[in-house]
């Protein structure tokens, strides 16, 4: 079963506004991930969040994680149709066995 | 793609032949990983490994076996192919385990 949870599975916005996207999780963890996903193609790393944080910001990209709720959200800010690809958060599940647990992704579209 | 390449990058086969999908990574990372990739089911784990010869199962290492006997080269093998093994294969790296992956192209398999 998957560990993180996407919400919402699909959104499309107007360029220049701002993406949410949320994800939830069931276990403790050591750190939480995001990828991005352009069509046909691997996954990119976009940012690490560690147990001990509550947010960390790269570029345009804004992630907060509530560990009380087993949550998390990615902000882009100022959104460019260059954004639109599928967005997926990653857990590690505390497991310490290198193995990391995707979740379904949400995918983004942003209209020129 | 982070000096990661995957072959092939597509393949039609029949149902019940072996078929072999090769992960070669230039980076030295100790951790590499083999993900399915479906609609409806995000990214999966196949198998991983954590170094030369060490490999583990991961969500649905049914009906695939692989094998590490180089730092830089992950074998993934269907030993019978069945359709339902219709998918994209991703390969990953990571220098720490549960730490930020980087993905390569995929390969596209397709059983008939």
């Amino acid at each position: 079963s998957q560990q993180g949870e996407e919400d919402p599975q699909a959104l499309s916005i107007q360029e220049g506004e701002n993406a949410t996207m949320n994800c939830s999780y069931k276990t403790s963890i050591n750190n939480l991930q995001w990828y991005r996903q352009n069509s046909g193609r691997g996954l990119v790393h976009l940012i690490l969040i560690r147990s001990n944080e509550r947010e960390k910001h790269s570029g345009r990209l804004r992630v907060t994680l509530d560990t009380s709720k087993k949550s998390s959200s990615l902000l882009i800010t100022a959104s460019r149709a260059a954004d639109t690809a599928s967005y997926f958060c990653a857990t590690d599940g505390s497991s310490n066995t290198g193995k990391l647990i995707f979740g379904q992704g949400t995918t983004l579209q942003v209209k020129p | 793609d982070a000096g990661i390449t995957q072959s092939p990058r597509h393949k039609v086969t029949e149902t019940g032949t072996p078929v072999t999908l090769r992960c070669h990574q230039t980076e030295n990372h100790r951790y590499m990983y083999w993900y399915r990739q479906d609609p409806g089911h995000g990214l999966r784990l196949i198998h991983y490994s954590y170094g030369v010869k060490d490999t583990d199962k991961g969500e649905v290492s049914d009906g695939y076996s692989v094998s590490r006997s180089k730092t830089e080269d992950f074998l993934l093998t269907l030993e019978s192919a069945t359709s339902s093994q219709t998918s994209v294969y991703f390969c990953a790296i990571s220098v720490v385990g549960g730490n930020e992956q980087y993905f390569g192209p995929g390969t596209r398999l397709t059983v008939t």
